[in-house]
């Protein structure tokens, strides 16, 4: 089956230094890819769409300029979370979507310190 | 916009009872529905899916879950649990139009373990 590969799998940062995310879709291609964010005892919320070739989709109220999201090639998008800041520690999870089918990643835990 | 609630955190259950985890959503238009299951230090994956057709729908092992659009419910059952379905259950649910239709609104998941 399909495989969304997400990494790390765990970080811990100081408050102000940024966070990059990588997912990939290691056994097809993916031309849209979304982001997700889950705080502890809450749902998942979709942060953004992440398309292949072209500026990501964000959902309201989340900052474009503090998570940026670049999906530069068909296997692969990141999200980087810049200047963060304890408030940004989360879980977040990427989905590939591939035909009508979304496989997502085992997720990131961020720690900011 | 969408919203889903899983009424129960967590289900402890014993090796070959039923079970059944919770579903309620409201949204403003029509919805597909689904069940994803993240077992530990694993992604989630799709367990089943509501899309049109025939409202009880079936998974490969063994669970089912049956959309109840007057009570806007989408409840995920299994009449034998056994202690491989230990892990979390999330609920989702998203616009069935046009291009939204993979923007998933989850529910806050279910933690369902089954003991010995």
């Amino acid at each position: 089956g399909a495989v969304v590969s997400q990494h790390p799998s765990r970080v811990i940062c100081k408050s102000g230094t940024s966070v990059k995310i990588e997912c990939r879709s290691l056994d097809f291609q993916a031309t849209t890819m979304f982001w997700y964010r889950q705080f502890p005892k809450q749902s998942l919320m979709l942060m953004a769409t992440s398309n292949e070739g072209s500026k990501a989709t964000y959902e309201q109220g989340v900052e474009k300029d503090k998570f940026l999201i670049n999906h530069a090639s068909l296997t692969l998008s990141t999200l980087t979370v810049t200047s963060a800041h304890p408030e940004d520690s989360s879980f977040y999870i990427c989905s590939a979507r591939r035909h009508e089918k979304l496989f997502f990643g085992s997720g990131t835990q961020l720690s900011v310190l | 916009a969408q919203s889903v609630t899983q009424l129960d955190s967590q289900v402890p259950v014993f090796e070959e009872a039923p079970v059944e985890l919770r579903c309620n959503y409201s949204s403003s238009v029509s919805v597909y529905l689904f069940w994803y299951v993240q077992y530990p230090n694993q992604g989630l994956q799709l367990l089943l899916k509501y899309l049109s057709g025939s409202t009880l729908v079936e998974s490969i092992n063994g669970f089912e879950a049956e959309f109840n659009k007057s009570q806007t419910s989408f409840h995920l059952r299994k009449p034998s649990v056994h202690i491989s379905d230990t892990a979390e259950y999330f609920c989702a649910v998203s616009p069935n139009s046009g291009g939204s239709n993979y923007k998933l609104t989850f529910g806050k998941g279910t933690l369902l373990t089954v003991n010995p």
